[in-house]
Protein backbone atom coordinates (compact mmCIF):
# COMPACT_ATOMS: atom_id res chain seq x y z
CA UNK A 1 0.00 0.00 0.00
CA UNK A 2 1.47 3.47 -0.81
CA UNK A 3 1.93 5.37 2.27
CA UNK A 4 1.40 9.13 2.34
CA UNK A 5 2.28 10.96 5.60
CA UNK A 6 2.05 14.65 6.79
CA UNK A 7 3.86 15.37 10.17
CA UNK A 8 0.63 17.05 11.75
CA UNK A 9 -3.25 16.46 11.50
CA UNK A 10 -3.79 20.08 13.08
CA UNK A 11 -1.54 23.14 12.96
CA UNK A 12 -1.80 26.54 15.37
CA UNK A 13 0.29 29.50 14.64
CA UNK A 14 0.46 33.23 14.78
CA UNK A 15 1.05 35.68 12.14
CA UNK A 16 4.61 36.49 11.08
CA UNK A 17 5.96 32.61 11.71
CA UNK A 18 8.12 30.44 9.83
CA UNK A 19 6.02 27.29 9.57
CA UNK A 20 7.29 24.17 8.01
CA UNK A 21 4.65 21.44 6.88
CA UNK A 22 6.04 17.88 5.90
CA UNK A 23 5.35 15.01 3.84
CA UNK A 24 6.56 11.50 3.41
CA UNK A 25 5.93 8.96 1.18
CA UNK A 26 7.14 5.00 1.05
CA UNK A 27 6.59 4.10 -2.67
CA UNK A 28 9.86 5.43 -4.40
CA UNK A 29 7.61 8.13 -6.04
CA UNK A 30 9.37 10.64 -8.35
CA UNK A 31 6.85 13.41 -8.14
CA UNK A 32 5.59 15.39 -5.23
CA UNK A 33 3.02 18.08 -4.61
CA UNK A 34 1.73 20.58 -2.26
CA UNK A 35 -1.79 21.90 -2.58
CA UNK A 36 -4.44 24.06 -0.61
CA UNK A 37 -8.01 23.33 -0.35
CA UNK A 38 -10.29 25.97 0.66
CA UNK A 39 -14.27 26.13 0.68
CA UNK A 40 -15.93 27.22 -2.92
CA UNK A 41 -11.75 27.58 -4.13
CA UNK A 42 -11.22 23.74 -4.97
CA UNK A 43 -7.68 22.57 -4.54
CA UNK A 44 -4.87 24.65 -5.57
CA UNK A 45 -1.37 23.93 -6.62
CA UNK A 46 0.99 25.48 -4.87
CA UNK A 47 3.96 23.97 -5.79
CA UNK A 48 5.60 20.65 -7.46
CA UNK A 49 8.99 18.74 -7.61
CA UNK A 50 9.69 15.87 -9.91
CA UNK A 51 13.03 14.96 -8.62
CA UNK A 52 15.24 15.63 -5.64
CA UNK A 53 16.17 19.17 -5.09
CA UNK A 54 14.13 19.96 -7.86
CA UNK A 55 10.92 22.50 -8.10
CA UNK A 56 8.35 24.21 -9.84
CA UNK A 57 5.68 26.48 -9.12
CA UNK A 58 2.48 25.75 -8.94
CA UNK A 59 -0.66 28.07 -9.23
CA UNK A 60 -0.44 29.90 -5.97
CA UNK A 61 3.03 29.81 -4.96
CA UNK A 62 3.34 33.20 -3.28
CA UNK A 63 4.29 33.21 0.24
CA UNK A 64 5.39 29.76 0.05
CA UNK A 65 8.99 27.78 -0.43
CA UNK A 66 9.46 24.36 -0.73
CA UNK A 67 12.37 22.22 -0.10
CA UNK A 68 13.27 18.59 -1.26
CA UNK A 69 16.52 17.09 -0.02
CA UNK A 70 15.49 13.72 0.08
CA UNK A 71 13.09 11.73 -2.50
CA UNK A 72 10.68 10.61 -0.16
CA UNK A 73 10.35 13.79 2.09
CA UNK A 74 8.61 17.20 0.55
CA UNK A 75 8.58 20.35 2.76
CA UNK A 76 6.40 22.94 2.24
CA UNK A 77 7.38 26.67 4.34
CA UNK A 78 5.38 29.47 5.40
CA UNK A 79 8.17 31.82 5.45
CA UNK A 80 6.07 34.45 7.48
CA UNK A 81 2.66 33.69 8.29
CA UNK A 82 -0.36 35.08 7.56
CA UNK A 83 -3.58 34.77 8.31
CA UNK A 84 -4.84 34.19 4.44
CA UNK A 85 -2.97 31.27 4.68
CA UNK A 86 -5.32 29.57 6.82
CA UNK A 87 -6.26 26.86 5.48
CA UNK A 88 -5.94 22.98 4.75
CA UNK A 89 -2.61 21.42 3.00
CA UNK A 90 -2.79 18.09 1.07
CA UNK A 91 0.18 16.53 -0.02
CA UNK A 92 0.19 13.95 -3.14
CA UNK A 93 2.73 12.17 -4.95
CA UNK A 94 3.09 10.40 -8.48
CA UNK A 95 5.28 7.55 -9.44
CA UNK A 96 7.05 8.73 -13.35
CA UNK A 97 6.74 11.40 -15.47
CA UNK A 98 6.54 10.47 -19.05
CA UNK A 99 3.80 7.52 -18.68
CA UNK A 100 0.16 8.54 -18.24
CA UNK A 101 -0.34 6.42 -15.55
CA UNK A 102 0.20 8.52 -13.29
CA UNK A 103 -2.11 8.05 -10.39
CA UNK A 104 -2.28 10.37 -7.21
CA UNK A 105 -1.49 9.32 -3.74
CA UNK A 106 -2.98 11.77 -1.10
CA UNK A 107 -1.79 12.48 2.22
CA UNK A 108 -4.10 12.91 5.05
CA UNK A 109 -4.20 16.87 4.91
CA UNK A 110 -2.76 19.54 7.85
CA UNK A 111 -5.36 22.20 9.18
CA UNK A 112 -3.47 24.75 9.63
CA UNK A 113 -4.45 27.78 11.43
CA UNK A 114 -3.04 31.21 11.44
CA UNK A 115 -3.77 33.43 14.11
CA UNK B 1 -7.53 27.80 -20.33
CA UNK B 2 -8.53 24.01 -18.77
CA UNK B 3 -10.82 23.39 -16.43
CA UNK B 4 -12.97 21.12 -14.61
CA UNK B 5 -15.97 21.10 -13.95
CA UNK B 6 -18.31 18.82 -11.66
CA UNK B 7 -22.34 19.20 -11.63
CA UNK B 8 -24.10 19.41 -9.68
CA UNK B 9 -22.32 20.76 -6.03
CA UNK B 10 -24.82 18.42 -3.87
CA UNK B 11 -26.79 15.63 -4.10
CA UNK B 12 -29.18 13.67 -2.06
CA UNK B 13 -30.60 10.31 -2.40
CA UNK B 14 -32.76 7.97 -0.42
CA UNK B 15 -30.40 5.11 0.16
CA UNK B 16 -30.33 1.77 -2.64
CA UNK B 17 -31.00 4.10 -5.34
CA UNK B 18 -28.32 4.18 -8.19
CA UNK B 19 -26.73 8.02 -9.17
CA UNK B 20 -24.57 9.47 -11.67
CA UNK B 21 -21.88 12.20 -10.92
CA UNK B 22 -20.57 14.33 -13.48
CA UNK B 23 -17.55 15.65 -14.55
CA UNK B 24 -16.98 17.79 -17.61
CA UNK B 25 -13.39 19.69 -19.15
CA UNK B 26 -12.39 21.06 -21.34
CA UNK B 27 -9.60 20.25 -23.57
CA UNK B 28 -9.71 16.62 -24.98
CA UNK B 29 -6.16 16.13 -24.94
CA UNK B 30 -5.87 14.57 -21.61
CA UNK B 31 -3.14 11.96 -20.24
CA UNK B 32 -5.81 10.63 -17.86
CA UNK B 33 -8.53 11.00 -15.16
CA UNK B 34 -8.79 10.31 -11.69
CA UNK B 35 -11.92 10.24 -9.49
CA UNK B 36 -11.32 10.73 -5.38
CA UNK B 37 -13.57 10.65 -2.51
CA UNK B 38 -13.13 13.22 0.40
CA UNK B 39 -14.73 12.62 3.70
CA UNK B 40 -15.36 15.90 6.26
CA UNK B 41 -11.59 16.98 7.75
CA UNK B 42 -9.59 14.16 5.74
CA UNK B 43 -7.38 13.46 2.76
CA UNK B 44 -8.19 12.45 -0.87
CA UNK B 45 -8.87 8.60 -1.24
CA UNK B 46 -8.36 7.35 -4.99
CA UNK B 47 -11.33 5.66 -6.45
CA UNK B 48 -10.52 5.17 -10.06
CA UNK B 49 -8.07 5.85 -12.65
CA UNK B 50 -9.04 5.92 -16.26
CA UNK B 51 -6.05 6.38 -18.99
CA UNK B 52 -7.09 8.57 -21.79
CA UNK B 53 -6.66 5.21 -23.88
CA UNK B 54 -9.98 3.76 -21.97
CA UNK B 55 -13.18 3.93 -22.27
CA UNK B 56 -14.26 2.93 -18.48
CA UNK B 57 -13.04 1.34 -15.07
CA UNK B 58 -14.94 -0.21 -12.32
CA UNK B 59 -14.09 -1.17 -8.85
CA UNK B 60 -16.94 -3.20 -7.16
CA UNK B 61 -20.52 -0.69 -6.73
CA UNK B 62 -18.59 1.84 -8.83
CA UNK B 63 -18.44 2.17 -12.53
CA UNK B 64 -16.23 5.25 -14.16
CA UNK B 65 -17.24 6.36 -18.14
CA UNK B 66 -14.78 8.32 -20.21
CA UNK B 67 -15.59 10.26 -23.42
CA UNK B 68 -12.96 12.34 -24.33
CA UNK B 69 -14.29 13.60 -27.15
CA UNK B 70 -17.10 15.37 -25.30
CA UNK B 71 -15.34 16.20 -22.98
CA UNK B 72 -16.65 14.08 -20.19
CA UNK B 73 -16.83 11.78 -17.30
CA UNK B 74 -19.19 9.79 -15.19
CA UNK B 75 -18.87 8.00 -11.90
CA UNK B 76 -21.90 5.69 -11.47
CA UNK B 77 -22.83 4.06 -7.95
CA UNK B 78 -25.37 1.26 -7.92
CA UNK B 79 -26.87 0.47 -4.69
CA UNK B 80 -26.18 3.87 -2.65
CA UNK B 81 -25.48 3.38 1.22
CA UNK B 82 -25.44 5.41 4.01
CA UNK B 83 -21.77 4.81 4.00
CA UNK B 84 -21.23 6.69 0.27
CA UNK B 85 -21.85 9.73 1.83
CA UNK B 86 -19.20 11.82 1.13
CA UNK B 87 -17.79 14.60 -1.58
CA UNK B 88 -16.71 13.31 -4.77
CA UNK B 89 -13.38 15.10 -6.93
CA UNK B 90 -12.54 14.35 -10.03
CA UNK B 91 -8.86 15.18 -11.00
CA UNK B 92 -7.77 15.74 -14.98
CA UNK B 93 -4.34 15.08 -15.85
CA UNK B 94 -3.95 18.18 -18.96
CA UNK B 95 -0.04 17.38 -19.72
CA UNK B 96 2.73 15.60 -17.77
CA UNK B 97 2.87 16.51 -13.80
CA UNK B 98 0.06 19.15 -13.76
CA UNK B 99 -3.65 17.85 -12.21
CA UNK B 100 -6.51 19.94 -12.57
CA UNK B 101 -9.58 19.76 -9.90
CA UNK B 102 -12.82 19.86 -10.28
CA UNK B 103 -14.55 21.85 -6.88
CA UNK B 104 -16.79 18.74 -6.04
CA UNK B 105 -19.75 16.91 -5.47
CA UNK B 106 -21.28 16.91 -1.87
CA UNK B 107 -23.42 13.67 -1.76
CA UNK B 108 -25.80 12.23 1.00
CA UNK B 109 -27.30 9.17 1.07
CA UNK B 110 -30.13 9.00 3.11
CA UNK B 111 -30.96 5.77 5.50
Amino acid sequence: DVKVTQSSRYLVKRTGEKVFLECVQDMDHENMFWYRQDPGLGLRLIYFSYDVKMKEKGDIPEGYSVSREKKERFSLILESASTNQTSMYLCASTRGQILSYNEQFFGPGTRLTVL
Amino acid sequence: KQEVTQIPAALSVPEGENLVLNCSFTDSAIYNLQWFRQDPGKGLTSLLLIQSSQREQTSGRLNASLDKSSGRSTLYIAASQPGDSATYLCAVKFRINKFYFGSGTKLNVKP
